[in-house]
């Protein structure tokens, strides 16, 4: 069985600062994929990023970039120069073949 | 137009009722999945489907049922409604990538 585990159920940046959200997980599968949605308070579900798991490179999307650490099964995200917009509830996800799995959340809130 | 829809968006019920709340989606995506989220359980799966003739149940099976009526549609029953099932449940699809592919969520009251 997958897991997802979300340490961080509340976060708080100050706006144009750096803040990292922590993800760490649990499979028995050699081939998945780990994601970060962010859902705003419209509750729409919106991909932040995505990473494969046999990709040693993280991946990065403007401002947000990843740490995967694949031996320590870690997964967090980094926000840079964080934006008023940035504040909402960001899960993480990891999928293999079927299931998409996801973390309890954390909530971001962003100091103006 | 989305390209995952969900229907409706928000629904007030009484216990003991049977409700069916819908997806339809435009993607062209085999995988389908419902979830239920709460507060403090981030998303909670359901069932998910693959196609028409493949149903598989979830995390949170219990007290759902489900149909794949075609490639594109995936509904959900609660066939007795009960308080604790008061939730906001989220249909997606999945790409060949894995990416996730979210409908607006259904808001569902249970009193």
């Amino acid at each position: 069985a997958q897991t997802v585990t979300q340490s961080q159920p509340e976060m708080s940046v100050q706006e144009a600062e750096t803040v990292t959200l922590s993800c760490t997980y649990d499979t028995s599968e050699s081939d998945y994929y780990l994601f970060w949605y962010k859902q705003p308070p419209s509750r729409q579900m919106i991909l932040v990023i995505r990473q494969e798991a046999y990709k040693q490179q993280n991946a990065t999307e403007n401002r947000f970039s990843v740490n995967f650490q694949k031996a320590a099964k870690s997964f967090s995200l980094k926000i840079s120069d964080s934006q008023l917009g940035d504040a909402a509830m960001y899960f993480c996800a990891i999928t293999s073949y079927d299931k998409v799995i996801f973390g309890p959340g954390t909530s971001l809130s962003v100091i103006p | 137009d989305a390209d995952v829809t969900q229907t409706p968006r928000n629904r007030i019920t009484k216990t003991g009722k049977r409700i069916m709340l819908e997806c339809s989606q435009t993607k062209g995506h085999d995988r389908m999945y419902w979830y239920r989220q709460d507060p403090g359980l981030g998303l909670q799966l359901i069932y998910y489907s693959f196609d028409v003739k493949d149903i598989n149940k979830g995390e949170i099976s219990d007290g759902y049922s489900v149909s794949r009526q075609a490639q594109a549609k995936f509904s959900l029953s609660l066939e007795s409604a009960i308080p604790n099932q008061t939730a906001l449940y989220f249909c997606a699809t999945s790409d060949g990538d894995r990416k996730a592919f979210f409908g607006q969520g259904t808001r569902l009251t249970v009193v």
